[in-house]
């Protein structure tokens, strides 16, 4: 078992939509827990992170984290065709050892 | 712009060959982070090193190996290269050790794309 899981979609929804995309996890070490966006061919690029339990709004962007279930979300309100790429949840932990880990990644397609 | 350089943006090599990428971080960031990225296994971690040691390893095979110089700029050494190795490889900074606070952002450099033929 992979200590992320990711859907790998790719998931189309029209413009304006609501987009949920989730990841779930099985270390409870995890502590910090970050997307990033990528656009084909480019590097990644960190959209939102969280440390703990909760939600937290950036924008059109809500990162939410429930450790408890060991589920992470991000959803994109209204939303763009610009929001068309490849969306990454990250981890990491740093007690005791050291861990970065991330996600295969989720394509979206936002249709105009 | 992450500010992140990464050179070459492309590579087209003979397998059994050996090539070096370079990564020049952020301005400031003292934590260099390198990642392979291919179709079918996603973005893997291959190593990382603060301020000149090496602090973790992941996924790397032996004939891999990387440093980081004095100035901070990094070097991913790839050896012996097998049509398996074609991929994208990404260098990511960040200002301290990932996890911990302040230190969870990592910047990526736009990457290096490797076809072994």
């Amino acid at each position: 078992q992979k200590e992320v899981e990711q859907d790998p979609g790719p998931l189309s929804v029209p413009e304006g939509a609501i987009v949920s995309l989730n990841c779930t996890y099985s270390n409870s070490a995890f502590q910090y827990f970050m997307w990033y966006r990528q656009y084909s061919r480019k590097g990644p690029e960190l959209l939102m992170y969280t440390y703990s339990s909760g939600n937290k709004e950036d924008g059109r962007f809500t990162a939410q984290v429930d450790k408890s279930s060991k589920y992470i979300s991000l959803f994109i309100r209204d939303s763009q065709p610009s929001d068309s790429a490849t969306y990454l949840c990250a981890m990491s932990a740093w007690k005791g050892t050291y861990k970065y880990i991330f996600g295969t990644g989720t394509r979206l397609k936002v249709l105009a | 712009d992450s500010g992140v350089t990464q050179t070459p943006k492309h590579l087209i090599t003979a397998t059994g060959q050996r090539v070096t990428l370079r990564c020049s971080p952020r301005s400031g960031d003292l934590s260099v982070y390198w990642y392979q990225q291919s179709l079918d296994q996603g973005l893997q971690f291959l190593i990382h090193y603060y301020n000149g040691e090496e602090r973790a390893k992941g996924n790397i095979l032996e004939r891999f190996s990387a440093q980081q110089f004095p100035d901070l700029h990094s070097e991913l050494n790839l050896s012996s290269l097998e049509l398996g190795d074609s991929a994208l490889y990404f260098c990511a900074s960040s200002a301290g050790l990932a996890g911990v606070p302040g230190s969870y952002e990592q910047y990526f450099g736009p990457g290096t794309r490797l076809t072994v033929t």
